[in-house]
């Protein structure tokens, strides 16, 4: 089956700073797509993106198809944007180990 | 309000217990997911239905049971097999013949087993 791969696996940044999270996945899919898992455990749908770039305010994402790869940019983070960053590919909708995201204040 | 209702949001059972963990949508959406998460980790698949009176097993099905009468409902079952029941379940659903497959979730119910 699909294998997906998120990086990097920690990221500590000053509150104001950009990031660029990964995700890369084995196979070609139809669906991807990114989550943010807040502290409560919720999932909340950030970008359905199988391909091209989409913004979203201070986030965006950009999947290469071809490439087998997916990026999720954030910009001048806030310590509200801290959390556990999740990509999911494929028709089981298999989900990488996350990204935990620390923006300190 | 469309969505996605899982029920309850806290559970507490004993060892040796079955339990049914209910997770409900409106969304007319034809495919549903049970995952399991442990604390720190990532979403495990346990089973997953594309269509009524249909379902494969995921990554880690042992100790688990689901079925799937209707398409708005995908109850899941945690049986005495399980060998370490406690954990946070959340349960998902997408369309399948339809362009956007995007999927959602529900909020979770926490499952602790003493």
């Amino acid at each position: 089956g699909i294998q997906v791969e998120q990086s990097p696996p920690d990221l500590i940044l000053q509150e104001g700073a950009n990031s660029t999270l990964r995700c890369n996945f084995s196979d070609s899919v139809n669906n991807l797509q990114w989550f943010h898992q807040n502290p409560w455990g919720q999932l909340i749908n950030l970008f359905y993106i199988p391909s091209g770039t989409k913004q979203n305010g201070r986030l965006s994402a950009t999947t290469v198809a071809t490439e087998r790869y997916s990026l999720l940019y954030i910009s001048s983070s806030q310590t509200t944007d801290s959390g556990v960053y999740f990509c999911a590919a494929g028709n089981k909708l298999v989900f990488g180990a996350g990204t935990i995201l620390r923006v300190k204040s | 309000d469309g969505g996605i209702t899982q029920s309850p949001k806290y559970l507490f059972r004993k060892e040796g217990q079955n339990v049914t963990l209910s997770c409900e949508q409106n969304l007319n959406h034809d495919a549903m997911y049970w995952y399991r998460q442990d604390p720190g980790q990532g979403l495990r698949l346990i089973y997953y239905s594309q269509i009524v009176n249909d379902f494969q097993k995921g990554d880690i099905a042992e100790g688990y049971s689901v079925s799937r009468e209707k398409k708005e409902s995908f109850p899941l079952t945690v049986t005495s097999a399980q060998k370490n029941p406690t954990a946070f379940y959340l349960c998902a659903s997408t369309g399948v013949y339809t362009v956007n497959t995007e999927a959602f979730f529900g909020q979770g119910t926490r499952l602790t087993v003493v």
